[in-house]
């Protein structure tokens, strides 16, 4: 099985900041990694995928990065209806979560 | 548009069984892949299964696997997650999600979820 590492666990920042999730996969996974939005009590919604392509309808101030194991998800300036639940997906294999980056408003 | 709806949770005994569906419109639905996600109270987020787009094919996550079994009925555009031998442990929120290729891919679209509770 694939091993997803997702860092930090936990990110407080202020509105306007920028913000890097990072994920590395435990092989390469040929680029097939999502990055997902979860906000309390709702299903995930899909951000990026492919590492680095913007999804339908998302705002141009998420983006994502990386090739290989080593991958990054960026907020270029975090707005209030970004608090949520961030996760990254591989896909090369069966799928693997990682462990979720929960983000706050500081 | 894609909706995808999910049924069939609730509370059930250990060592019970369950089965929950899934519902899906708006997509011409024997084109894709179809996976299970769950998420316990407070936890991230876990694959559960996948079914291809034909119903040939079938995996699952290893904590599940001999218990849970996936399907599909094209005539009904519907998914199915059958759970025996349920655990304490399968307590979660299970979603249906829609990858984007035939088997798998991203999951473009996913389900509202269905509260499981596995508890005497």
């Amino acid at each position: 099985d694939i091993q997803m590492t997702q860092s930090p666990s936990s990110l407080s920042a202020s509105v306007g900041d920028r913000v890097t999730i990072t994920c590395q996969a435990s092989q390469d996974i040929n680029n097939y990694l999502d990055w997902y939005q979860q906000k309390p009590g709702k299903a995930p919604k899909l951000l990026i995928y492919d590492a680095s392509n913007l999804q339908r309808g998302v705002p141009s101030r998420f983006s994502g990065s990386g090739s290989g194991t080593d991958f990054t998800f960026t907020i270029s300036s975090l707005q209030p209806e970004d608090i949520a639940t961030y996760y990254c997906k591989q896909y090369d294999n069966l799928p693997t979560f990682g462990q979720g980056t929960r983000l706050e408003i500081k | 548009q894609v909706q995808l709806v999910e049924s069939g949770g609730g509370v059930v005994q250990p060592g019970r069984s369950l089965r929950l569906s899934c519902a899906a419109s708006g997509f011409t639905f024997n084109n894709y892949g179809m996976h299970w996600v769950r998420q316990a109270p407070g936890k991230g987020l876990e694959w559960v299964a996948v079914i291809s787009y034909d119903g040939t094919n079938e995996y699952y996550a290893d904590s599940v696997k001999g218990r849970f079994t996936i399907s599909r009925d094209k005539s009904k555009n519907t998914i199915y997650l059958q759970m025996n031998s349920l655990r304490t442990e399968d307590t979660a929120v299970y979603y249906c999600a829609k990858a984007t290729g035939y088997l798998n891919g991203d999951f473009d679209y996913w389900g509202q979820g269905t509260l499981v509770t596995v508890s005497s």
